[in-house]
């Protein structure tokens, strides 16, 4: 059975500086993995996803993620924090979802 | 991109009555549509998935007659909560899958806050 494992319930970053929130899964078959954004009391949206097409994935806001299969790992990065960042963001396995990562943005 | 709509927004209810909630997908047809439910600050727990013509599948430990869902067309999906309870107050989101199983994608409905007074 799949599984995600987001590591940091809360990550609190400065504006400008690096976003990191980190992503594992464990498939028995091939990962089709996305990332969703949520604001409060809305519903999610997507990021990105993977689709094995390629490993560095680009998505909307800025953001990207790398899946690396050695690591079983599909980390969501952005070079430079912007207030506008501060959400819930989840990493899901198709229709299975990680326990999310609140970011904070510091000004 | 493909768009997903729920309604209500927001809903009230006394214990004892129930509420249904409606899933629809307004610019193509889904024959598959998931239920969630999420808990403040906490992620989001499959509770179901709902079929096109058939039952849903539900997940372990959720309540078959207490989450009743009907998907009698390929663009409207119901969550009805049954004889609701205050434990029952949640946040309920649909999603509804577009495209081929390896490349598609979810689409998520704008949610629906449950509060059972």
């Amino acid at each position: 059975a799949q599984s995600v494992t987001q590591l940091g319930s809360h990550v609190s970053v400065s504006e400008g500086a690096l976003v990191l929130l980190r992503c594992n899964y464990s498939s028995s078959v091939p990962p089709y993995l996305f990332w969703y954004v949520q604001y409060p009391n809305q519903g999610l949206q997507l990021l990105l996803k993977y689709t094995s097409a390629a490993t560095l994935v680009k998505g909307i806001n800025g953001f990207e993620a790398e899946f690396k299969k050695s690591e079983t790992s599909f980390h969501l990065t952005k070079p430079s924090a912007h207030m506008s960042d501060a959400a819930e963001y989840f990493c899901a396995a198709k229709i299975i979802f990680g326990s999310g990562t609140r970011l904070s943005i510091r000004p | 991109g493909a768009v997903v709509s729920q309604h209500p927004s927001r809903v009230i209810c006394k214990s004892g009555t129930s509420v249904k909630i409606e899933c629809r997908s307004l610019d193509f047809q889904a024959t598959t549509m998931f239920w969630y439910r999420q808990f403040p600050k906490q992620s989001l727990m499959l509770m179901a998935t709902s079929n096109e013509g058939s039952k849903a599948t539900y997940e372990q430990g959720v309540e078959k007659d207490k989450f009743l869902i009907n998907h009698a067309s390929l663009t409207l999906s119901t969550l009805t909560v049954t004889s609701a309870h205050p434990e029952d107050s949640s946040f309920y989101i649909c999603s509804a899958f577009l495209g081929t199983p390896n490349t598609g994608e979810l689409f998520f409905g704008e949610g629906s806050r449950l509060t059972v007074l």
